[in-house]
């Protein structure tokens, strides 16, 4: 398995602000990807982090609106832009490990007013 | 054919039963099929996974049945604990590439 930390674990932000969550992983992989799960609801997908080159987007999720950073093989960063109150989710990150395995981390709950 | 439904919604069984969640896919590309264990407040933890050449996967109480002619796949929990109060969610992906599509997620309750 992997060990993976969020930061941060929950925040309270006001509309029109951005917000930057950190994952960290405590060996290098290839495969990071970023999910949101609203209240009471599944995971969809927002985005591949990509080490070297752009994020690849789900549809429906567009750069501009969450940028990714994803400097090396054991962090990424995933920015909610110009947040509004329907941002308010949990926001995760996940590794894929060989095999297919994926681990995700703790979760960071963002709350918008 | 990305989705993947699951059934039921919610669950309540008691002490000591079988606890059964059930999940149908359409893509045939999928292969690999793991379910997740989600206690509030916390990520979801991999419970277990299967791969479409086996049928059954068992490890301790859960296990897996993959039926690949009908495209799905179940969760039994066998004496189901108080402890296993939890939303589990089963999903499918590609796994070179390990894009995964989840299912809608059952709220487990297991009474004392």
């Amino acid at each position: 398995s992997a060990v993976i930390s969020q930061k941060p674990s929950r925040d309270i932000c006001q509309r029109g602000t951005s917000l930057t969550i950190q994952c960290q992983v405590d060996s290098q992989v290839t495969m990071m990807f970023w999910y949101r799960q609203q209240p009471g609801q599944s995971l969809t997908l927002i985005a591949t982090a990509n080490q070297g080159s752009e994020a690849t987007y789900e549809s429906g999720f567009v750069i501009d609106k969450f940028p990714i950073s994803r400097p090396n093989l054991t962090f990424s960063t995933l920015t909610v832009s110009n947040m509004s109150p329907e941002d308010s989710s949990i926001y995760l990150c996940s590794v894929e490990l060989p095999f297919g395995a994926q681990y995700f981390g703790p979760g960071t709950r963002l709350l918008v007013l | 054919q990305q989705q993947v439904k699951q059934s039921p919604q919610s669950l309540i069984v008691q002490k000591g039963g079988i606890s059964i969640i059930n999940c149908a896919y359409e893509n045939t590309a999928f292969d690999y099929f793991p379910w997740y264990q989600q206690f509030p407040g916390k990520g979801p933890a991999l419970l277990i996974a299967i791969r479409p050449d086996v049928s059954e996967k068992k490890e301790g109480r859960f296990t897996i049945s993959f039926n690949k002619s009908a495209k799905q796949f179940s969760l039994h929990i066998m004496d189901s604990q108080p402890g296993d109060s939890a939303t589990y969610f089963c999903a499918a992906s590609i796994s070179q590439g390990g894009k995964l599509i989840f299912g809608q997620g059952t709220e487990l309750s297991v009474k004392p």
